[in-house]
């Protein structure tokens, strides 16, 4: 099945900084979504991009498919970014599945 | 309000017993799915249903058990077959079935821990 490859596996930053996480996927994908999990478990959607790039706010995500990878930008990094980050992708096909990275830890600290 | 409603949000299970998460969505989705994470892991899919009366195993649906009656309910059993069952347990649907590319909603999630 497809591989995700999730990088670095933690990152401390102060706030204000700025970071960016990356994915790497091993196939194509028609679906890739970041998620953002915070400490109470609950995934929360940040960026639905099989391709392209989109902005919300602070974050903003880019994907280049053809070179199988995403990254999360994230600026002006606060303390409720904390969290795990993680990247999910779906290959195309019948039955295919949403397949999950390790995730990326982040602190954010004051 | 629109979403993807479990509970309970902790579970305390004896060994030996089984035990049933509740799924309910709202948003007329398709599809309906039960993902495992265990602690520093990603998830793990466990079953999904692309439609009503319909589901198929995921990669780890040993010691599990599902069903799809309504469109909008997907509960997981969770048996006493399953070795490790401490984890928690996440629900999500999409509009579209699995390989379509649809974007994916997940709950708020069940911990669920055996005593």
């Amino acid at each position: 099945g497809i591989q995700v490859e999730q990088s670095p596996p933690d990152l401390i930053l102060q706030e204000g900084a700025n970071s960016t996480l990356r994915c790497n996927f091993s196939d194509s994908v028609n679906n890739l979504q970041w998620f953002h999990q915070n400490p109470w478990g609950q995934l929360i959607n940040l960026f639905y991009i099989p391709s392209g790039t989109k902005q919300n706010g602070r974050l903003s995500a880019t994907t280049v498919a053809t070179e199988r990878y995403s990254l999360l930008y994230i600026s002006s990094s606060q303390t409720t970014d904390s969290g795990v980050y993680f990247c999910a992708v779906e290959p195309p096909g019948a039955n295919s599945k949403l397949t999950f990275g390790k995730g990326i830890t982040l602190s954010v600290r004051p | 309000d629109g979403g993807i409603t479990q509970s309970p949000k902790y579970l305390f299970r004896k060994e030996g017993q089984n035990v049933t998460l509740s799924c309910e969505q709202n948003l007329n989705h398709d599809a309906m799915y039960w993902y495992r994470q265990d602690p520093g892991q990603g998830l793990r899919l466990i079953y999904y249903s692309q439609i009503v009366n319909d589901f198929q195993k995921g990669d780890i649906a040993e010691g599990y058990s599902v069903s799809r009656e309504k469109k909008e309910s997907f509960p997981l059993t969770v048996t006493s077959a399953q070795k490790n069952p401490t984890a928690f347990y996440l629900c999500a649907s999409s509009i579209l079935p699995p390989g379509n590319g649809a974007e994916a909603f997940f709950g708020q999630g069940t911990r669920l821990t055996v005593v």
